[in-house]
Order: structure tokens, then C-alpha cells, then sequence
């Protein structure tokens, strides 16, 4: 696609109840991030993919977290059993070609979850 | 570890004004360093990076950084402010040893611009 998409947009949820936000990444791009951003703060990293490998899940806060990207290309990440304190804005970033440490980010316009 | 600082976390500014916003780092290994802006319900978008080479570094909109290694700062300045710079700017540092891409970012600065 011509840039990174994220949906839902906005969700609100429960205290208690399973979420999953999704992430399309620019089609060339084999490299994605994803990041949680509190009010106020800047992203934090939370796991990234090279393809549909996972390197890297050390920003995960918890076991209830969760991400994949079975096929290369579209990512979710879940969160189980949600807790106010899960409520941030999720960001989802993509490059190319390989995820390098010079390499530009290209972010999408982020999933603002809200649990009440 | 790597962190960033940005110091001020809301800045103003007169239209025509030079810009500055300050951003300090600490790395261990050679740090790649990044502007990110924020505008209202978009995702953020890259002003500009310093990687190698020329510490002076020129991004979009006028916006430039210079990477002083002395001080570990990689401060963003304008020289005239418009209207349209009204965002929030996001300072990151990449974890060039790992070379995994993963930014740390500052908790951002939102700089407001008076007519």
C-alpha cells in the first residue's frame, strides 16, 4: 500500500477483555515494529519482525501480550485480559530493507485503545 | 543503556521566530540519531537523521540538527517559524550495536506557534 494502516482506529474495551489491533505495513517493507505510546510519553518499543520472524520481543510488558505475522506482510498484536493500565496509543512502524539501526521508520496513523 | 532526553515539553514560539528544541542522548557505542514530527491524528514522519558523516544535518521544512558529540546532543532548530510547525517532535537514538532498528524515543516536545 502507499503507507502504513492500522485498524481500528480507536477501540474501547472492558477491563477483562481480549484485544487484537492490526497493522499493514508498506508491501515492500520487511522490516516491522511495534511500539506503545502512554499520554504524554514518546513510543516505547514493544517487539519487532524481520519477515515473519520475531527477534526481538523484549518491550512485551507481560505474557498477555502478544504478536505475529504468520505470512510476512500484515501484523497483529493481542492483548489478553486487559487492564487500564493497557490503555495507550499502539503504533506500528515499517521499513526497508532490513531493519537496520540507520534505516527510516515509516509509522502509521496508531490505534488509540482505551480500557475502562 | 541508551535514553534521551528532551528538555521541555512544551515550547512556543512567535511566527517568524527561530525554532530550537533540545535533545541530549546518552550511548555507549556511536549513536544514530532521528527527528520525528507528529501532527494531529497522523503517525509520526521523519524531519531528518544523522547516521555518519556530516554532523550538520538538513531534514524536510526547513528543519535542521547538528550531532555534537562533545556535548551528546543532537538539538533541531528552524530559523523561522510558521504557523504550520504547531506539532509535536518526537528526538530517537538507535541501537547501532545491536543494528536491530529499535528506536528509543524522548517523551516529545509540542511546540505551539503564535501568530
Amino acid at each position: 500500500g502507499a503507507g502504513v494502516s492500522q485498524s481500528p482506529r480507536y477501540k474501547v474495551t472492558k477491563r477483562g477483555q481480549d484485544v487484537t489491533l492490526r497493522c499493514d505495513p508498506i508491501s515492500s517493507h520487511a522490516t516491522l515494529y511495534w511500539y506503545q505510546q502512554a499520554l504524554g510519553q514518546g513510543p516505547e518499543f514493544l517487539t519487532y519482525f524481520n519477515y515473519e520472524a520475531q527477534p526481538d520481543k523484549s518491550g512485551l510488558p507481560s505474557d498477555r501480550f502478544s504478536a505475529e505475522r504468520p505470512e510476512g506482510s500484515i501484523s497483529t498484536l493481542t492483548i489478553q485480559r486487559t487492564e487500564q493500565r493497557d490503555s495507550a496509543m499502539y503504533r506500528c512502524a515499517s521499513s526497508y530493507p532490513a531493519g537496520g539501526s540507520t534505516d527510516t521508520q515509516y509509522f502509521g496513523p496508531g490505534t488509540r485503545l482505551t480500557v475502562l | 543503556a541508551q535514553s534521551v532526553t528532551q528538555l521541555g515539553s512544551h515550547v512556543s514560539v512567535s511566527e517568524g521566530a527561530l525554532v530550537l528544541l533540545r535533545c541530549n542522548y546518552s550511548s555507549s557505542v556511536p549513536p544514530y540519531l532521528f527527528w520525528y514530527v507528529q501532527y494531529p491524528n497522523q503517525g509520526l514522519q521523519l524531519l531528518l537523521k544523522y547516521t555518519t558523516g556530516a554532523t550538520l544535518v538538513k531534514g524536510i521544512n526547513g528543519f535542521e540538527a547538528e550531532f555534537k558529540k562533545s556535548e551528546t546532543s543532537f538539538h533541531l532548530t528552524k530559523p523561522s517559524a510558521h504557523m504550520s510547525d504547531a506539532a509535536e517532535y518526537f528526538c530517537a537514538v538507535s541501537e547501532g550495536s545491536s543494528n536491530t532498528g529499535k528506536l528509543i524515543f524522548g517523551q516529545g516536545t509540542t511546540l505551539q506557534v503564535k501568530p
